[in-house]
């Protein structure tokens, strides 16, 4: 069955960066991009990025451009986001999910907490 | 920038039709998919491709999609329904999501 398993939780401090992991089975990694999903507490979902895992090409949201880099390994199914120069109001579940090749997310990771405070 | 608005919170009564919409530009030119996500879960997809239900989503979820306009349908709403639902669509090769709704079943 398909999965996708994010790494624990992070505290970090303004000005740090912080990179999750998102690591995937059941499937063809290659076969489907990975997007990053962040949602702050109380707050919607608001759409990071995406990442080919087969070629490493990405799109950033604009908001995150230059603060932002997706990768992946693929010898491990792994992709990776991370963000650079943390603010406090970057205090966020990060969800990586996977898009079926139907413009949608089928599947999403368990979601990973990130605190920035001093 | 593109922009998806829905309204924040919608009502319902245990097995009434419930609908919750979501409005943006041209939307009806552009796929449309709905997520369900209760506290402290990942979200969940529901429709896809604008009336599509993924497997194991139970049939009393369904969705349209027509002008500016897309609408997701709860029929006979239980009491498990109740949670937030974002719509979502694709402005190029960006994403974008509505502000959520949740809906409250009492």
């Amino acid at each position: 069955q398909v999965q996708l398993v994010q790494s624990g939780a992070e505290v970090t401090k303004p000005g740090a960066s912080v990179k999750v992991s998102c690591k995937a089975s059941g499937y063809t990694f290659t076969g489907c991009y990975i997007h990053w999903v962040r949602q702050a507490p109380g707050q919607g979902l608001e759409w990071m990025g995406r990442i080919n895992p087969n070629s490493g090409g990405t799109n950033y949201a604009q908001k995150f451009q230059g603060r932002v880099t997706m990768t992946r390994d693929t010898s491990i199914s792994t992709a990776y986001m991370e963000l650079s120069r943390l603010r406090s109001d970057d205090t966020a579940v990060y969800y990586c999910a996977r898009d079926g090749l139907t413009s949608s997310f089928d599947y999403w990771g368990q979601g990973t907490l990130v605190t920035v405070s001093s | 920038s593109y922009e998806l608005t829905q309204p924040p919170s919608v009502s319902v009564s245990p097995g009434q039709t419930a609908s919750i919409t979501c409005s943006g530009d041209k939307l009806g030119d552009k796929y449309a998919c709905w997520y369900q996500q209760k506290p402290g879960q990942s979200p969940v997809l529901v429709i896809y491709q604008d009336t599509k239900r993924p497997s194991g989503i139970p049939e009393r979820f369904s969705g349209s999609n027509s002008g500016n306009t897309a609408t997701l349908t709860i029929s006979g709403t239980q009491a498990m329904d109740e949670a937030d639902y974002y719509c979502q669509a694709w402005d190029s090769s960006h994403v974008v999501f509505g502000g959520g709704t949740k809906l409250t079943v009492l």
